[in-house]
């Protein structure tokens, strides 16, 4: 069945630093791929997708490219900021509804 | 707009007692989900509703857990009894239809303690 790996956290990094959340899938078919960010004390909300090979999803400085070759979908930011501080989620749906597998979540905090 | 409401917030109860959550979607969302959300793992989909009919309930432990989405609006979700491996955040979500590659809404979330 679909499933999500994602890297183990918690990742602690300065201001301003490179962040890298890897992400791999398991799935049959074609998949739409999506990052969900959770802040303290929000709920979860989608930060961006992609919905075929070779496309980028892009929103607040985070990019992650959808790379079938790799099964991967890769989180990215080149500088982040203590805002950012969050649970990051990678998840995979079904190319015919929206039913979401999600990988364990990765929890991200930024440092002044 | 506003956005997806879940209540209660919190809940702690004992095991073998039971429990309601609620949900009120974002109005016009026809889809509505639950999911469990245990401690370091990531959210699991129980039930997924379109509109007041249940699409997916694959995953829900029916022998004590139990959804409705009477009027295609509000939803309940109950667990009776509860069990200790029952305590967990449990998330509200809806989206606007199934199209492929669409994003949900979640609420913040209900947290169950079963003692």
């Amino acid at each position: 069945g679909n499933s999500v790996t994602q890297m183990e956290g918690p990742v602690t990094l300065s201001e301003e630093a490179f962040l890298t959340i890897n992400c791999t899938y398991t799935a049959t078919g074609y998949p739409s791929l999506f990052w969900y960010v959770q802040y303290p004390g929000e709920g979860l909300q989608l930060l961006l997708k992609a919905t075929k090979a070779d496309d980028k999803g892009s929103n607040k400085g985070f990019e992650a490219t959808y790379r079938k070759e790799t099964t991967s979908f890769h989180l990215e930011k080149g500088s982040v900021q203590v805002s950012d501080s969050a649970v990051y989620f990678c998840a995979l749906g079904p190319s015919n509804d929206y039913k979401l597998s999600f990988g364990a979540g990765t929890t991200v905090t930024v440092r002044a | 707009e506003a956005g997806v409401a879940q209540s209660p917030r919190y809940k702690i109860i004992e095991k073998r007692q039971s429990v309601a959550f609620w949900c009120n979607p974002i109005s016009g969302h026809a889809t509505l989900y639950w999911y469990q959300q245990i401690l370091g793992q990531g959210p699991k989909l129980l039930i997924q509703f379109q509109n007041n009919g249940v699409v997916d309930d694959s995953q829900l432990p029916k022998d004590r857990f139990s959804a409705e989405r009477l009027k295609g609006v509000d939803s309940t979700l109950k667990i009776q009894p509860a069990k200790l491996e029952d305590s967990a955040v449990y998330l509200c979500a809806s989206s606007l239809d199934t199209t492929t590659g669409g994003e949900l809404f979640f609420g913040e979330g209900s947290r169950l303690t079963v003692l």
